[in-house]
């Protein structure tokens, strides 16, 4: 089985909050990221959060983090059509390879008008 | 301007072509990475250099062929590919230097989408 997963689809309407998940399996991990990738587009970051931490805000952007679950959130609040893309989680830390990110396959979240 | 710019945006290329694509960071990064991003499939990191020095081959075929002759540019040589080669290719970079480096997050460029006929 995959290591990050996420649910693949998210679809709300405009004004709502999303709420986008994942999972992961290191217990190592040390941060935790959130990308967006619009279309035709890299990976832009969002935000990320240290594994000591519970919850980070940032404007509409708040990430909460339950280590002991090992489940990373990401929600968005008054959520706008020029946030559908493709929300990514990852993680790190495995072993010794410096600088390796593993990621979801990512959530595709649509808003709707 | 972005901080990561790979150039071109878009090639397309027969199986027996000689290609290479660009990678340029603007950020003072000293690590670069290569990822493929297919549809259906998670993100595949393929190479990682550190300092010009690589530092990870993720069991990718010959057929493609890294280059970093600095920090601040990489690139990916591209030879006899194959029709499942075709994907967007992402590159990264990040500051990077030690184990106590090894949490800045990556900064990704626009990535170079390749078609193979």
């Amino acid at each position: 089985g995959e290591d990050v997963e996420q649910s693949l689809f998210l679809s709300v309407r405009e004004g709502d909050s999303s709420v986008i998940n994942c999972t992961y399996t290191d217990s190592s991990s040390t941060y935790l990221y959130w990308y967006k990738q619009e279309p035709g587009a890299g990976l832009q970051l969002l935000t990320y959060i240290f594994s000591n931490m519970d919850m980070k805000q940032d404007q509409r952007l708040t990430v909460l983090l339950n280590k002991k679950d090992k489940h990373l959130s990401l929600r968005i609040a008054d959520t706008q059509t020029g946030d559908s893309a493709i929300y990514f989680c990852a993680e790190n830390n495995r072993g010794s390879t410096l600088g390796r990110l593993y990621f979801g396959r990512g959530t595709q979240l649509t808003v709707w008008p | 301007e972005t901080g990561v710019t790979q150039t071109p945006r878009h090639l397309v290329m027969g199986m027996t072509n000689k290609k290479s694509l660009k990678c340029e960071q603007h950020l003072g990064h000293n690590a670069m990475y290569w990822y493929k991003q297919s549809a259906k499939k998670p993100l595949e990191l393929m190479f990682v250099y550190n300092f010009k020095e690589q530092t990870e081959n993720n069991s990718v075929p010959s057929r493609f062929s890294p280059e970093c002759p600095n920090s601040s540019h990489l690139f990916l040589h591209l030879h006899t590919l194959q029709p499942e080669d075709s994907a967007l290719y992402l590159c990264a970079s990040s500051r990077l230097a030690s184990t106590q480096d090894s949490n800045q997050p990556q900064h990704f460029g626009d990535g170079t989408r390749l078609s193979i006929l």
